[in-house]
C-alpha cells in the first residue's frame, strides 16, 4: 500500500494568513493525488484533483502542487470557512489511501 | 445533481454483521461512469477506504478488509450496500458512502454521503 504522510498535524493561523500543508507519499505517484476539506460533523469535499486542479465551485484562494512524492496545499488569504481539517489522497493505485490529516486552527 | 443517502443501524454487537446501504438519488447508479464506494473514518481519526462496486457488480475490497466485506448493489432500486461481519470495537467508525469517476488515475471521491455513526458495542 502507499503510505501518504502529512505535515503538520496542526497548524495555528490567522485570518488572512497563506497557509502551506505538505503530503508526501512513500513512493512515486507521478501528480496522482487529491485534496480534501473536513469541517466537524460533515462529510469531505473534494477541493484539488490530480496534484493541481480545482474542483468546480472550489475557491481560487487554494492551489495544489507537486509531482513524484512530495505534494503541497496553499491557502492563500485564510478566510474564517476555511478552519477545518484537510487530507490527501493518492489516487495512484489501490488500496487508495489517505493522509493522517492536517488541523487548520485559530491562533 | 447526484446525492447519496446511507441508512443502517446505529448500534451493532460484537461479533454481528454490518449492514448499511447507500441510496443514490438524482442519477442512475446503472452507469459505467461512476465507481461506488465506501469509506469510513475512526473517532478523531483519518480516512479509510473500504472498497468499491462497479454497476455490473465487480468489486474491489481493500485487502484489510477483504476477508469479511461483501459489497452488493441493486440496480432497481438505485442503491448498493455494504456486509461486514465479525465487526469488532475497531470498526466504530463513520461510515460514508461515496463515488468517484471512471477516469485511470482520477480515482478522487467527489461526491459523499453525510455519514452514519456506527458503533459496535454489546
Amino acid at each position: 500500500d502507499i503510505q501518504m504522510t502529512q505535515s503538520p498535524s496542526s497548524v495555528p493561523a490567522s485570518v488572512g494568513d497563506k497557509v502551506t500543508i505538505t503530503c508526501r507519499a512513500s513512493q512515486d505517484i507521478s501528480r496522482r493525488v487529491a485534496w480534501y476539506q473536513q469541517k466537524p460533523g460533515k462529510a469531505p469535499k473534494l477541493l484539488i484533483y490530480v496534484a493541481s486542479n480545482l474542483q468546480s465551485g472550489v475557491p481560487s484562494r487554494f492551489s495544489g502542487s507537486g509531482s513524484g512524492a512530495d505534494f503541497t496545499l496553499t491557502i492563500n488569504g485564510l478566510q474564517p470557512e476555511d478552519f477545518a481539517a484537510y487530507y490527501c489522497q493518492q489516487t495512484n493505485s489501490f488500496p487508495l489511501t489517505f493522509g493522517g490529516g492536517t488541523r487548520v486552527e485559530i491562533k | 445533481q447526484l446525492q447519496l443517502q446511507e441508512s443502517g443501524p446505529g448500534l451493532v454487537k460484537p461479533s454481528q454483521t454490518l449492514s448499511l446501504t447507500c441510496t443514490v438519488s438524482g442519477g442512475s447508479i446503472d452507469t459505467s461512469a461512476y465507481y461506488w464506494s465506501w469509506v469510513r473514518q475512526h473517532p478523531g481519526k483519518g480516512l479509510e477506504w473500504i472498497g468499491y462496486i462497479f454497476h455490473s457488480g465487480d468489486t474491489l475490497y481493500n485487502p484489510s478488509l477483504q476477508s469479511r466485506l461483501t459489497m452488493s448493489i441493486d440496480t432497481s432500486e438505485n442503491q448498493f450496500s455494504l456486509k461486514l461481519t465479525s465487526m469488532t470495537a475497531a470498526d466504530t467508525a463513520v461510515y460514508y458512502c461515496a463515488t468517484f469517476p471512471r477516469k485511470t488515475y482520477q480515482w478522487n471521491f467527489d461526491r459523499w454521503g453525510q455519514g452514519t455513526l456506527v458503533t459496535v458495542s454489546s
